[in-house]
């Protein structure tokens, strides 16, 4: 299977720019198509798309958040960070089966 | 506006089963493959199974394979989860989520909890 790796919390001042992490175990790209996606889940709701195949903004999600990376290592931006992104993100590859998800990045409030 | 509305969930005994259901609504549902995805109490999201659009295709975690089906019935926009033989770690909130092809997981329902326990 394929390990996704995040840090576990990350602490960020409303403003600032807030750069998110995911290290995959192995390359999740296919001829140049980057099967790496991103969600946002707040307590107590459902997670949410927020970037799919690396780099494309999901629909509806506001142009601070951006994503980028290849093969293995990913990140998600959100600049500048506002206090409604404050959440879990997580990272999911589709690349092969099972599907697999980081363990989550808890932004914080510095 | 794409919804997914899952039920079925509860308090059931360990070895015991359970069937999910997720009623879709506002795509056209058999278009579209499906997956569940579970998310332990204060933990993160672990996929659970997933099921193409015509039931070609259906994948399954190794932590629940051979315990759980899924499958689906496009007449009705219907995705279920069949759970037998519980065990305490299947206790999670169960999502339904919906995928396009190589694009993550675009839509979620609220989660139903399911809670094995004796």
């Amino acid at each position: 299977d394929i390990v996704l790796t995040q840090s576990p919390v990350l602490a960020v001042s409303l403003g600032q720019r807030a750069t998110i992490s995911c290290r995959a175990s192995q390359s999740v790209s296919i001829s140049s198509i980057n099967l790496m996606h991103w969600y946002q889940q707040k307590p107590g709701q459902q997670p949410k798309l927020l970037i799919y195949r690396a780099s494309n903004l999901a629909s509806g999600i506001p142009a601070r958040f951006s994503g980028s990376g290849s093969g293995t290592d990913f990140t998600l931006t959100i600049d500048p960070v506002q206090a409604d992104d404050i959440a879990a993100y997580y990272c999911q590859q589709s690349r092969e089966s099972p599907n697999t998800f980081g363990a989550g990045t808890k932004l914080e409030l510095k | 506006e794409v919804q997914l509305v899952e039920s079925g969930g509860g308090l059931v005994q360990p070895g015991r089963s359970l069937k999910l259901s997720c009623l879709a609504s506002g795509f056209t549902f058999s278009n579209y493959g499906m997956n569940w995805i579970r998310q332990a109490p204060g933990k993160g999201l672990e996929w659970v199974a997933s099921i193409s659009s015509s039931s070609s295709y259906i994948y399954y975690a190794d932590t629940v394979k051979g315990r759980f089906t899924i499958s689906r019935d496009n007449a009705k926009n219907t995705l279920y989860l069949q759970m037998t033989s519980l065990r305490s770690e299947d206790t999670a909130l169960y999502y339904c989520a919906r995928e396009r092809r190589g694009t993550g997981f675009d839509y979620w329902g609220q989660g139903v909890m399911v809670t094995v326990s004796s």
